[in-house]
């Protein structure tokens, strides 16, 4: 398995554009985490979800982000409108079937640029 | 939901010595402690883990500790080399939205100096 995938690596946007990252996750892999990374904050949950049902997106910070599960090996995280202030490496992770506490596999990240 | 504090944010040592990273956690019912290496521009990776029911665990230079009547955990590297510089995140998993979810420290920036 080529691990989980994002796309893309770098995305620079302008100030009121929408963004959308994308996320494989591992096959067979139940639960998919949106993480984001900035100096600050470390890294900070977004949304979690679970067989593709979102469980807790309370780490979302404004109704700007949303992110969706349509099937088992993708999801997408868009941000609408974008703000300079969303400027963070975006991680997606995925856990192996029924073990929501075990080892986190992390994509490469996307970094993410607003300006 | 749980509370993850790291310290310190920033480690400096030279090549040989020890380096601590400390962690403590607000969940009592957290049961799983990883501690992942983030090389400069790399993805976060699973370099150690500890669960609940056991209070030391080795891997060659690293070892991790957990206290969970005082509710820390803590990371060890001896003998460090250059080639462990890197960001570490240690992560208790709690449950949040009826699963165990990891809750991430917030990082510390080790700096082994040749």
């Amino acid at each position: 398995d080529a691990g989980v995938i994002q796309s893309p690596r770098h995305e620079v946007t302008e100030m009121g554009q929408e963004v959308t990252l994308r996320c494989k996750p591992i096959s067979g892999h139940d639960y998919l985490f949106w993480y984001r990374q900035t100096m600050m904050r470390g890294l900070e949950l977004l949304i979690y979800f679970n067989n593709n049902v979102p469980i807790d997106d309370s780490g979302m910070p404004e109704d700007r982000f949303s992110a969706k599960m349509p099937n088992a090996s993708f999801s997408t995280l868009k941000i609408q409108p974008s703000e300079p202030r969303d400027s963070a490496v975006y991680f997606c992770a995925s856990t192996p079937q029924g073990k929501g506490n075990t080892e986190a596999f992390f994509g490469q990240g996307t970094r993410l640029t607003v300006v | 939901g749980e509370n993850v504090e790291q310290h310190p944010s920033t480690l400096s040592v030279q090549e040989g010595d020890s380096a601590v990273i400390k962690c403590t956690y607000s969940d009592s019912a957290s049961n799983y402690f990883p501690w992942y290496k983030q090389e400069l521009g790399k993805r976060p990776q699973l370099i150690i883990d500890i669960r609940s029911n056991v209070g030391e665990k080795k891997d060659q230079r690293i070892a991790v500790t957990l206290n969970k009547t005082a509710k820390h955990f803590s990371l060890h590297i001896t003998e460090t080399q250059p080639e462990d510089s890197a960001v570490y995140f240690c992560a208790a998993s709690g449950v949040r939205g009826g699963s165990y979810i990891p809750t991430f420290g917030r990082g510390t920036s080790l700096i082994v100096h040749p």
